[in-house]
């Protein structure tokens, strides 16, 4: 059973550093094929992919936020970590975490409930 | 970047009738369309990948189709628990996008 978790603070200040962790379970991050994501959403709108790290640690960001991104994997400890600095409240949003288990194709198949974070002084 | 777009904003429907859910992409995406239902306070669930394959556990009223830019979501006979918002992804290009979505509401 796959399972992926969000933590992270709930609130953080206009231009600090967010860090998100998302822990998960059933799966590893060694095999071939597998990736983990981040999405956002915005309160009422619609999804936003941010980044993807592939079990070989080839990493993928959005171009609107790449030099504000950073995602890493430990695998030892089934975890991956989202940095994203200088926040600001359009940055308000539920963030989510999601496995990406087929070999050839970019989607995601299981996803964690999703973490609110408020952006705001 | 690949921009998609979704029609209608909103569909009306009775429970046990058809819905037909429309998603465009600014470019040809092949198949490499996903389907995802996200209903109040959860996360999105993976309906539909490879533009017409249904994910696990998904049932056989939900259905997909298309290539290129113009895809089609069909729920044969809408279920309450049906009611929610859909969203398509595109995962032919990067960066990843996914439409503005589709409220299916009751009508």
């Amino acid at each position: 059973q796959i399972t992926l978790k969000e933590s992270g603070p709930t609130l953080v200040k206009p231009t600090q550093t967010l860090t998100l962790t998302c822990t998960f379970s059933g799966f590893s991050l060694s095999t071939s094929g597998v990736g983990v994501g981040w999405i956002r959403q915005p309160p009422g709108k619609a999804l936003e992919w941010l980044a993807l790290i592939y079990w070989d640690d080839d990493k993928r960001y959005s171009p609107s936020l790449k030099s504000r991104l950073t995602i890493t994997k430990d695998t030892s400890k089934n975890q991956v970590v989202l940095t994203m600095t200088n926040m600001d409240p359009v940055d308000t949003a539920t963030y989510y975490c999601a496995h990406k288990g087929n070999p050839w194709e970019v989607h995601f198949d299981y996803w964690g409930q999703g973490t609110l974070v408020t952006v705001s002084s | 970047e690949i921009v998609m777009t979704q029609s209608p904003a909103t569909l009306s429907v009775s429970p046990g009738e058809r819905a037909t859910l429309s998603c465009r992409a600014s470019q040809s995406v092949s198949s490499n369309l996903a389907w995802y239902q996200q209903k109040p306070g959860q996360a999105p669930r993976l309906l539909i990948y490879g533009a017409s394959t249904r994910a696990t556990g998904i049932p056989a009223r939900f259905s997909g189709s298309g290539s290129g830019t113009e895809f089609t979501l069909t729920i044969s006979s809408l279920q309450s628990e049906d009611f929610a918002v859909y969203y398509c992804q595109q995962y032919n290009n990067w960066p990843l996008t996914f439409g503005p979505g589709t409220k299916v509401d009751i009508k």
